[in-house]
């Protein structure tokens, strides 16, 4: 199994307040995603890396934000939760080296925010 | 705008019969196709893929079939098992990102 860890693994918050998701990986791949999964929505891209320092937006990026200051973390921060938000939220990586490679999961961290 | 869609939420098949399951894609930038599986609390995990210059891959009791001219693809299992019951995404990829379908629930009865 990919060494990929997801903390905390479950959380429950109150409206408005600010939470952080962190994903550590210890496989060095440089691609790493945050993904949340809802019935009837699948699974959708929320922020994706592609290096130290180097983010960019998904599908549903409102009311989120990343940061990856180490090649093994990427943290995941809702900065005012909102009910909206309460979902599973999956880290994934990726090597990327050469176009095909596939995505390996963490085990998700449920939110609800109340 | 769906990218990816799995039109069928759900799937019933008898245990020993051939499971088949449909995605169907937009981008034709796509050049990526995989497909996962998941249980429930568990992440998805890696099932098998196919590259856009190929049109089928097998491993085992699945195979992937890929129609480009129809973007469409289908994950074949056979003979279904009731351990094969779980949800399953298919997903693209075309630069580095990987996206999405809806999933489809797999129930393989004994």
């Amino acid at each position: 199994d990919a060494g990929i860890t997801q903390s905390p693994r479950h959380k429950v918050t109150e409206t408005g307040t600010p939470v952080t998701l962190r994903c550590h990986q210890t496989e060095n791949h440089r691609y790493m995603y945050w993904y949340r999964q809802d019935p009837g929505h699948g699974l959708r891209l929320i922020h994706y890396s592609y290096g130290v320092k180097d983010t960019d937006k998904g599908e549903v990026s409102d009311g989120y934000s990343v940061s990856r200051s180490k090649t093994e973390d990427f943290l995941l921060t809702l900065e005012s939760a909102t009910s909206s938000q309460t979902s599973v939220y999956f880290c994934a990586i990726s090597p990327g080296q050469g176009m095909n490679t596939e995505a390996f999961f963490g085990q998700g961290t449920r939110l609800t925010v109340v | 705008d769906q990218q990816v869609k799995q039109n069928s939420p759900s799937l019933s098949v008898q245990e020993g019969r051939i499971s088949i399951l449909n995605c169907d894609y937009t981008n034709s930038m796509f050049d990526y196709f995989l497909w996962y599986k998941k249980y429930p609390a568990e992440g998805p995990t890696f099932l098998i893929s196919i590259s856009s210059i190929k049109d089928k891959n097998e491993d085992g009791r699945f195979t992937v079939f890929l129609n480009k001219s129809a973007k469409h693809l289908s994950l074949h299992i056979v003979p279904s098992q009731p351990g094969d019951s779980a949800v399953y995404f298919c997903a693209a990829s075309g630069t580095y990102k990987y996206i999405f379908g809806t999933g489809t629930r797999l129930k393989v009865l004994a």
